[in-house]
């Protein structure tokens, strides 16, 4: 069955440092991915999404990942954190039907604090 | 600008009544989506819908259902509420083309006493 692993329950991260949240999946076929982010109170915003192509996929707010096929994961990156940052992310995998994201399935979330 | 809206932001309501949460989209979508969110277990799909007349259940739909009338629209009903039902409800649309994202609408927090 399809499934999204998020390790990280809970990460803290110091302003400016660089940042890599992990995603790892299980999809039959070549997999729909997506990075949503959820700011607290609010509904999610897609940051990025990777469907073919180019495997390192840029995304707003300077976020980027990368598809590893071999490792099935989808690891959610940025070179500087924002205070603004701080919020919930959300990787999730697209049950495809007729080329078309069906439903997605999400992983737990990791929740990302900023050190000033 | 088009938008997906939900109704109420906030619901208080006791065991046993029924309880019907809005969702409305205007981005013409033939997709619709409903979710609850827990802590541990991230978002999991409760009913969707492709279409008018069209509902399909999803992997925690006991005690909810949903109807479909029209395109803007995809109301959520639980049935005779239960404590296990306290939750974050998240409405979702998307346009069912290839290569599609889900586009979600503010929530509604759901708590059951």
């Amino acid at each position: 069955a399809q499934s999204v692993t998020q390790p990280d329950i809970h990460i803290t991260v110091s302003e400016g440092a660089s940042l890599e949240l992990r995603c790892n999946y299980s999809y039959g076929a070549t997999p729909y991915l997506f990075w949503y982010v959820q700011s607290p109170g609010q509904g999610l915003q897609l940051l990025l999404k990777y469907f073919s192509g180019d495997t390192l996929v840029q995304g707003i707010k300077g976020f980027e990942a990368e598809f590893k096929r071999s490792q099935s994961s989808f690891n959610l990156r940025k070179p500087s954190v924002h205070w603004s940052d701080a919020a919930e992310y959300f990787c999730a995998v697209g049950d495809m039907v007729g080329g078309a994201t069906n439903k997605l399935i999400f992983g737990t979330g990791t929740l990302l604090a900023v050190q000033p | 600008d088009a938008e997906i809206t939900q109704s109420p932001r906030h619901k208080i309501t006791e065991t046993g009544r029924q309880v019907t949460l809005a969702c409305h989209q205007t981005w013409n979508h033939n997709n619709m989506f409903w979710y609850r969110q827990d802590l541990g277990h991230g978002l999991r799909l409760i009913h969707y819908s492709y279409g008018v007349q069209d509902t399909n259940k999803g992997e925690v739909s006991d005690g909810y259902s949903v109807s479909r009338s029209n395109t803007e629209d995809l109301p959520l009903t639980l049935e005779s509420a239960a404590s296990s039902q306290t939750s974050v409800y998240f409405c979702a649309s998307s346009d069912g083309l290839a290569g599609d994202t889900q586009y979600f609408g503010p929530g509604t927090r759901l708590t059951v006493l």
